[in-house]
């Protein structure tokens, strides 16, 4: 599975879009990029995924640029209880593991 | 997740004793997994299950080992605990990929934080 690149952490006011980045400059054709968050040493939560094409559901957008070597996840209006790390993982769909890296810290403030 | 449970949430435990620690799930799904995280880490697997007959080792299981007692149980042993494994474990479950209407997407427990003195 392709290795991931995330910044550290990021800040974003209530009620304002967070645009979360994520390079996957390695990524292969069959693998999918998908988003997890983990709310203060809860158990990770599932956000959202895509291949190929742009994707959204009730909780966010992703955005993967045409190359597919990197993609945004966007929380279009943040609230305080988005306050999470996020995580990019890529990985086959043949396969079961996921890999997660450090993630981005986000911080939503009022 | 209230669909995936794991005891006990909170354990403290003495180098060399051995320590289960165990996962139930009512969500139906065949795959089941254990994962360990460090402090400031992102989640590292230890042991993944497919069904109750498939068992298969992650990134990291020495020290470790598992029991698929049915498709809704699977736990984690550790034989003789020590130092190092002070970690929060978390269990996870998913659909079965390549079937119709899943997203194998995995759902995870509420942790089980270990801490070994």
């Amino acid at each position: 599975d392709a290795k991931t690149t995330q910044p550290t952490s990021m800040d974003c006011a209530e009620g304002r879009a967070a645009n979360l980045p994520c390079n996957h400059s390695t990524i292969s054709g069959n693998e999918y990029v998908y988003w997890y968050r983990q709310i203060h040493s809860q158990g990770p939560q599932y956000i959202i995924h895509g291949l190929k094409n742009n994707e959204t559901n009730e909780m966010a957008s992703l955005i993967i640029t045409e190359d597919r070597k990197s993609s945004t996840l966007i929380l279009p209006h943040a609230t305080l209880r988005d306050t999470a790390v996020y995580y990019c993982i890529t990985r086959s769909y043949n396969t079961d593991k996921l890999i997660f890296g450090t993630g981005t810290r986000l911080q939503v403030f009022p | 997740d209230a669909d995936v449970t794991q005891t006990p949430r909170n354990r403290i435990t003495k180098t060399g004793k051995r320590i289960m620690l165990e996962c139930s799930q009512t969500k139906g799904h065949d795959r089941m997994y254990w994962y360990r995280q460090d402090p400031g880490l992102g989640l590292r697997l230890i042991y993944y299950s497919f069904d109750v007959k498939d068992i298969n080792k992650g990134e990291i299981s020495d020290g470790y080992s598992v029991s698929r007692q049915a498709q809704a149980k699977f736990s984690l042993s550790l034989e003789s605990a020590i130092p190092n494994q002070t970690a929060l474990y978390f269990c996870a479950t998913s659909d079965d990929h390549g079937l119709a209407g899943t997203t194998d997407t995995q759902y995870f427990g509420p942790g089980t934080r270990l801490t070994v003195l």
